[in-house]
C-alpha cells in the first residue's frame, strides 16, 4: 500500500534554516504537499508540488522533490518562533487504486520546534 | 469568505453510545472530505462526499458512517463507540478539478470517549 514517512522531530534556532524531509512510496503521485497544523487547529495547506517539477519557491518556502529516489523536503528560510508546529507531507492516492480528489495519504507529521 | 465549520468542538461520550459529527464546507465547495487523526495512526482518510454521493470510503469499519445534504453540508456518525474511536475528527472541503487536491480543513471535533 502506499506509504508517507516523515522523521518525528527537529530542532532549530531562530533565524536557522529548517528542513522537514518525507520519503513517499507511489511513484504516480501527481502532486505532493506540504500542510501545517498548531496546537488547536486543523491542517492548513502551506504549498503542493506537481510531479515533474522539481523546486518550487514560494517566499520562506522552498520545496525539492527527487522523483527517482521519491523524496520530498521542505525548507523554511529564517525560522521564526510561529513556525512552530507539526508539518505533514501527503500525496494522493492514484485513481486506479481508489484515491479520489478528497483522499490524501499522509505522513504522521514532523514536529518543528523552534528555540529563540 | 467563512472557512470551514465544524461542531461540536469538543465532547465527551461513553462507550456503546453514538456520536453525530457536523462539517459546514466554504461556500461553493461540493466536495467534503473526512479524517481521523490519532497520536498512533495520525491522519487517516474515512470518506468523501460530493453531491450527495459517497465518492470514496477508507479502511474504518461500517459503525463509522457519514452522509451529504443538498447544501454541501456534511455529517459523519459514530455508532457503539468504543475508546479507541478517541481522535480528532477533521473535515476538508474542496472543489473538484483536475489539478492539485487542495483540501481546506476545518479545526475539527475532538472526541473523548470514556
Amino acid at each position: 500500500g502506499e506509504d508517507v514517512e516523515q522523521s518525528l522531530f527537529l530542532s532549530v534556532r531562530e533565524g536557522d534554516s529548517s528542513v522537514i524531509n518525507c520519503t513517499y512510496t507511489d511513484s504516480s503521485s501527481t502532486y505532493l504537499y506540504w500542510y501545517k497544523q498548531e496546537p488547536g487547529a486543523g491542517l492548513q495547506l502551506l504549498t503542493y508540488i506537481f510531479s515533474n517539477m522539481d523546486m518550487k519557491q514560494d517566499q520562506r518556502l522552498t520545496v525539492l522533490l527527487n522523483k527517482k529516489d521519491k523524496h520530498l523536503s521542505l525548507r523554511i528560510a529564517d525560522t521564526q518562533t510561529g513556525d512552530s508546529a507539526i508539518y505533514f507531507c501527503a500525496e494522493s492516492q492514484p485513481m486506479n487504486y481508489g484515491g479520489s480528489q478528497g483522499n490524501l495519504i499522509f505522513g504522521k507529521g514532523t514536529k518543528l520546534s523552534v528555540k529563540p | 469568505k467563512a472557512g470551514v465549520t465544524q461542531t461540536p468542538r469538543y465532547l465527551i461520550k461513553t462507550r456503546g453510545q453514538q456520536v453525530t459529527l457536523s462539517c459546514s464546507p466554504i461556500s461553493g465547495h461540493r466536495s467534503v472530505s473526512w479524517y481521523q487523526q490519532t497520536p498512533g495512526q495520525g491522519l487517516q482518510f474515512l470518506f468523501e462526499y460530493f453531491s450527495e454521493t459517497q465518492r470514496n470510503k477508507g479502511n474504518f469499519p461500517g459503525r463509522f458512517s457519514g452522509r451529504q445534504f443538498s447544501n454541501s453540508r456534511s455529517e459523519m456518525n459514530v455508532s457503539t463507540l468504543e475508546l479507541g474511536d478517541s481522535a480528532l475528527y477533521l473535515c476538508a472541503s474542496s472543489i473538484p478539478t483536475s489539478g492539485a487536491n487542495v483540501l481546506t480543513f476545518g479545526a475539527g471535533s475532538r472526541l473523548t470517549v470514556l
